[in-house]
């Protein structure tokens, strides 16, 4: 089975600033996907950024990258130059590298505030 | 390109009732996944219906069931509601293809009284 673990409930960080969220899994899969999402106040849950368990190199889009670390089984998202827009709940997630097993396993969630 | 759209927004129900909430893919997306997300439990993974068959099932009683037609549009069926099963339900449809990526509709908001 697989779980995924947000340790941080609620964070908060300064307009302009950068902060980390943290996320951890537990699989004996060995070809997966990691997902960060975000659910902004008005619920809709998109799509921040994704790894793919074989690539070493961390995925990156615009301010937002990550820090994969396999052996760990770590992956923890780096909002830079926060925007009061960021403002949202992050979820962590995972999904096996798998036909027919195309569903995520989600963390329980970090709500992230960014202070003007 | 439209993105999944879901009805109702809003429900309420009584105990007992049953419920079918639908879900509209993103065209051209052959692959539905059903979430429910509540305050205590988070997201969890309902079912997924990929060309009209159920391909993946998360571990919820047989109350919860669901359907796929042929233009991929997708239902769900909870019977003899409980108010447990108050929550946000969530669709999401992807390409099913390598990247797998998961698009979200904005939910139906379930409430059970």
């Amino acid at each position: 089975a697989q779980t995924v673990t947000q340790s941080q409930p609620e964070m908060s960080v300064q307009e302009a600033e950068t902060v980390t969220l943290s996320c951890t899994y537990d699989t004996s899969e060995n070809n997966y996907y990691l997902f960060w999402y975000k659910q902004p106040p008005s619920r809709q849950m998109i799509l921040v950024i994704r790894q793919e368990a074989y690539k070493q190199q961390n995925a990156t889009e615009n301010r937002f990258s990550v820090n994969f670390q396999k052996a760990a089984k770590s992956f923890s998202l780096k909002i830079s130059d926060s925007q009061l827009g960021d403002t949202a709940m992050y979820f962590c997630a995972f999904m096996k590298l798998q036909t027919g097993a195309n569903n995520l396993f989600f963390g329980t969630g970090t709500r992230l505030t960014v202070i003007p | 390109k439209a993105g999944v759209t879901q009805t109702p927004r809003y429900l309420i129900k009584t105990r007992g009732q049953q419920v079918t909430l639908s879900c509209s893919p993103i065209s051209g997306h052959r692959s539905v996944s059903w979430y429910q997300q509540t305050p205590g439990q988070g997201l969890q993974f309902l079912f997924e219906y990929f060309s009209e068959t159920q391909r993946n099932k998360g571990n919820f009683p047989g109350r919860f069931s669901g359907r796929q037609f042929s233009n991929s549009r997708s239902e769900m069926n909870v019977s003899t509601l409980e108010l447990g099963d108050s929550a946000l339900y969530l669709c999401a449809s992807s390409l099913a293809r390598t990247t797998n990526e998961q698009f979200f509709g904005p939910g139906t908001r379930l409430t059970v009284l």
